[in-house]
């Protein structure tokens, strides 16, 4: 089934450790995105890439790094995670060059920092 | 700056009622505007957008919304809801380059 796979699932990490967030699309869309989710505060951005070798900051890219070696992978790097980085982390992708197409999602990475 | 509001945080309807999720809008030039649904434990889907044209734009699983460009309203309605609606619905305005997202509204369908 076409989409969008994120790994892990869930994760608990201790502070101060590096953690690496898997993103893979099999639908060869231009634009990739990384958004969190937290509890009354939506969806905030946190890096995007409108095509394979770029990439471009969101609302809230402090402590996060993104790349984007090729069309389908888009992994989310914490260097060195804090508390606060705790929260629901969503992947998605669009066909950037169809005139204001829909986000696709992922099924969410849940993240909690100790 | 561009922004998105759900001024409720929760909608509750009983089954078989109509049910309107209410979202505006500050966005400069013309908004392109989206609704999406999350279920649990899952990502947001897709569930309608107005680009441009009728103001009311209808989408899947007999959803529809209502732009108003006076009001900078997009609101989200369906004339007779369903148990199996409950989840939580997302405005989000895109504005070229990339979208803005409501809080959310978690919407409850009472049998």
């Amino acid at each position: 089934i076409a989409g969008i796979t994120q790994a892990p699932t869930s994760q608990i990490l201790a502070a101060g450790r590096r953690m690496t967030l898997r993103c893979t699309q099999d639908m060869r869309h231009n634009a990739m995105y990384w958004y969190r989710q937290d509890l009354g505060l939506g969806l905030r951005l946190i890096h995007y890439s409108n095509t394979a070798g770029t990439t471009g900051k969101g609302e809230v890219p402090d402590g996060y790094s993104v790349s984007r070696a090729n069309t389908d992978d888009f992994p989310l790097t914490l260097a060195s995670a804090v508390p606060s980085q705790t929260s629901v982390y969503f992947c998605a992708s669009s066909d950037s060059f169809q005139h204001n197409s829909p986000l696709h999602f992922g099924n969410g990475t849940r993240l909690t920092v100790t | 700056a561009q922004s998105v509001a759900q001024p409720e945080d929760q909608v509750n309807v009983a089954e078989g009622n109509p049910l309107t999720v209410k979202c505006t809008y500050s966005v400069s030039g013309n908004p392109y505007l989206f609704w999406y649904v999350q279920y649990p434990n899952r990502g947001l889907q897709f569930l309608l957008k107005y680009i441009t044209g009728d103001n009311l734009v209808k989408g899947s699983y007999g959803f529809e919304a209502e732009f108003n460009k006076s009001q900078t309203s997009f609101h989200l309605k369906k004339p007779s809801a369903l148990v199996s609606d409950s989840a939580l619905y997302f405005c989000a305005v895109d504005y070229g380059q990339n979208f803005v997202f409501g809080p959310g509204t978690r919407l409850s369908v009472l049998p």
